[in-house]
């Protein structure tokens, strides 16, 4: 109930090609879904977020497409560039007053040159 | 930079022995959230505080406990430490309880030989 499920576990993609990412949910209650970025030796930064209210959000090259009823979202990552070879992590959080934030396994990105 | 800062670094220790690793959050946030990420069970939330208080707990170990203090700065305390303990300890700060940004800290790395 509790779990997030992301895929796949690690994504090569050429330079200009899109990137995408996704995630799978089961807990109802989840009203939240970011999406962040870790970068070796570094902590996970946020990247971009969405609520179920809406089914895409876009910034710059980062998309989230959102799914409420299949219980499934997605980061599309547009002119993929070496720069955005990082971990990407998937995220859910149910609103309320306990803010624990339920992440995705990752997913290792590598854009080639 | 996210604005939170997390003390030391690196720390290697023996089995058995105790560590206190240190957190300060962003400036005006009261929430402060501890995770751990291991390469076989990603991230994983351990405890949360808001302003001093405990307020929700997720997959912390007896051994381990943590505290806010009155300045808003937090520790966690990890005792009778074992090898599978070795993982990067993360500290992210939000402004409320509810906490759905979530700012992470650059990490301790701690290794327990």
């Amino acid at each position: 109930q509790q779990q997030v499920k992301q895929s796949p576990q690690s994504l090569i993609v050429q330079k200009g090609g899109i990137s995408i990412i996704n995630c799978a949910y089961e807990n109802t209650a989840f009203d939240y879904f970011p999406w962040y970025q870790q970068f070796p030796g570094k902590g996970p930064a946020l990247l971009i977020a969405i609520r179920p209210d809406v089914s895409e959000k876009k910034e710059g090259r980062f998309t989230i497409s959102f799914n409420k009823s299949a219980k499934q979202f997605s980061l599309h990552i547009m002119d993929s560039q070496p720069g955005d070879s990082a971990t990407y992590f998937c995220a859910a959080i149910a609103g309320g007053s306990q803010g624990n934030l339920i992440f995705g396994k990752g997913t290792k990105l590598s854009v080639k040159p | 930079d996210s604005g939170v800062t997390q003390t030391p670094k690196h720390l290697i220790t023996a089995t058995g022995q105790r560590v206190t690793l240190r957190c300060s959050p962003r400036s005006g946030d009261l929430s402060v959230y501890w995770y751990q990420q291991s390469l076989d069970q990603g991230l994983q939330f351990l405890i949360q505080y808001y302003n001093g208080e405990e307020r929700a707990k997720g997959n912390i170990l007896e051994r381990f406990s943590a505290q806010q203090f009155p300045d808003l700065h937090s520790e966690l305390n990890l005792s009778s430490l074992e090898l599978g303990d070795s993982a990067l300890y993360f500290c992210a700060s939000s402004a409320t309880p509810g906490g759905e940004t979530q700012y992470f800290g650059p990490g301790t790395r701690l290794l327990v030989l």
